[in-house]
């Protein structure tokens, strides 16, 4: 089946420093991208929508210059968080849409944890 | 915009025991409705999906799902709980964005399963 694969699976970085996690889609194509962010206990909150070759979509309040997004091929999504602090800690889960899957089902990777200090 | 209400931010059960997990959607009839599982320090994993063809919708790990127009809920059962089954459990419902859908999440209910 279709797998989404995210690494790094676990990233600790210091204050200020940025930090990049990959969003690979293995065996298939994805023109769309998805990036979810989720506080501990919490539900996951779009981020923004990964297009392939342009800019991304942003969801409202969520700060373009501090979460970087590149969708350079059509099987890699990055994001960059910029400038890192302890409140952008949180869990990172992407997702891509697989054609054919049906009924708008997203494949979600496993998931990025970041911890700023 | 579509919502989904989850009742319960912690179910807890016995092992062998009916899991039941709510889920209600509001205003109009969405065109599709989905459960997710979330294993611990993981993505979410899809468990069913309705789309309007049955009401009662089969997933996998044996779960299932009814959909009530009347109670506007989809809500998620299993006959007999095992311990593999402890997660995190969503459901979701398409929100409009950019002229495709994306699934809008609800808040979680957290499964706990005892032996």
């Amino acid at each position: 089946g279709a797998v989404v694969s995210q690494h790094p699976s676990r990233v600790i970085c210091k204050s200020g420093t940025s930090v990049k996690i990959e969003c690979r889609s293995l065996d298939f194509q994805a023109t769309t991208m998805f990036w979810y962010r989720q506080f501990p206990k919490q539900s996951l909150m779009l981020m923004a929508t990964s297009n392939e070759g342009s800019k991304a979509t942003y969801e409202q309040g969520v700060e373009k210059d501090k979460f970087l997004i590149n969708h350079a091929s059509l099987t890699l999504s990055t994001l960059t968080v910029t400038s890192a602090h302890p409140e952008d800690s949180s869990f990172y889960i992407c997702s891509a849409r697989v054609q054919g899957a049906g009924a708008n089902v997203l494949t979600f990777g496993a998931g990025s944890r970041l911890t700023v200090l | 915009a579509q919502s989904v209400t989850q009742l319960g931010s912690h179910v807890s059960v016995s092992e062998g025991a009916l899991v039941l997990l709510r889920c209600n959607y509001s205003s109009s009839v969405p065109p599709y409705l989905f459960w997710y599982v979330q294993y611990p320090n993981q993505g979410l994993q899809l468990l069913l999906k309705y789309t309007s063809a049955a009401t009662l919708v089969k997933g996998i790990n044996g779960f299932e799902a009814e959909f009530k127009k009347s109670e506007t809920s989809f809500h998620l059962t299993k006959p007999s709980a095992h311990m593999s089954d402890a997660a995190e459990y969503f459901c979701a419902v398409p929100s409009t964005s950019g002229g495709s859908y994306i699934p809008t999440f609800g808040r979680g209910t957290s499964l706990i399963v005892h032996p």
